[in-house]
């Protein structure tokens, strides 16, 4: 079975500064998807970004990026410039690709705090 | 382009009850899929629906089930609630299944007393 691992319960990053994100899986599945999922206070979880485990090049969407180390089964998150808005819980999840499925498995997140 | 729905927000039970939440997808999307949400557990994931067929079940008891209508909608079902089913439960959808995003929505908070 899939495991999902986010070892940062909590993280705290100045604005404008730049925070990494850890997250480690396991699996022995060789086509996988990995995404990070932000959830903030009391509003709806959305999607930052994705990375498909075929790709080595890294994904990136404008501040969000992430650094994707197949071989150690690593997908951390960096979030540049940082804002007050970041501030949120981030899951890491993992998807199976074969097959059709939309399964999840999520990590235990990670509560990030913006300091001004 | 509405998103995701769910309904009620937030509702109170008690145990032995039985609770029906109801999620409406973004227009288009054929896939539901419905997580539990606790401190304790994390997010867990319950089952999906695809085309009114589940097409995947999480390692829940079978006191826990769903259903997805011709338009796409989906309804979960708790019978007999335990405490312990107190939870945010998140319902989200997509298109299909593969790298495409998972939209979800603000969920039902669920009490149980």
């Amino acid at each position: 079975a899939q495991t999902v691992t986010q070892s940062q319960p909590e993280m705290s990053v100045q604005e404008a500064e730049t925070v990494t994100l850890s997250c480690t899986y396991d699996t022995s599945e060789s086509d996988y998807y990995l995404f990070w999922y932000k959830q903030p206070p009391s509003r709806q979880m959305i999607l930052v970004i994705r990375q498909e485990a075929y790709k080595q090049q890294n994904a990136t969407e404008n501040r969000f990026s992430v650094n994707f180390q197949k071989a150690a089964k690593s997908f951390s998150l960096k979030i540049s410039d940082s804002q007050l808005g970041d501030a949120a819980m981030y899951f890491c999840a993992y998807r199976s690709a074969p097959g059709a499925t939309n399964k999840l498995i999520f990590g235990t997140g990670t509560l990030l705090a913006v300091q001004p | 382009k509405a998103g995701v729905t769910q309904t009620p927000r937030y509702l109170i039970k008690t145990r032995g009850q039985q609770v029906t939440l109801s999620c409406s997808p973004i227009s288009g999307h054929r896939s539901v899929s419905w997580y539990q949400q606790t401190p304790g557990q994390g997010l867990q994931f319950l089952f999906e629906y695809f085309s009114e067929t589940q097409r995947n079940k999480g390692n829940f008891p079978g006191r826990f089930s769903g259903r997805q209508f011709s338009n796409s909608r989906s309804e979960m079902n708790v019978s007999t609630l335990e405490l312990g089913d107190s939870a945010l439960y998140l319902c989200a959808s997509s298109l299909d299944s593969g790298p495409g995003e998972l939209f979800f929505g603000e969920g039902s908070r669920l009490t149980v007393l």
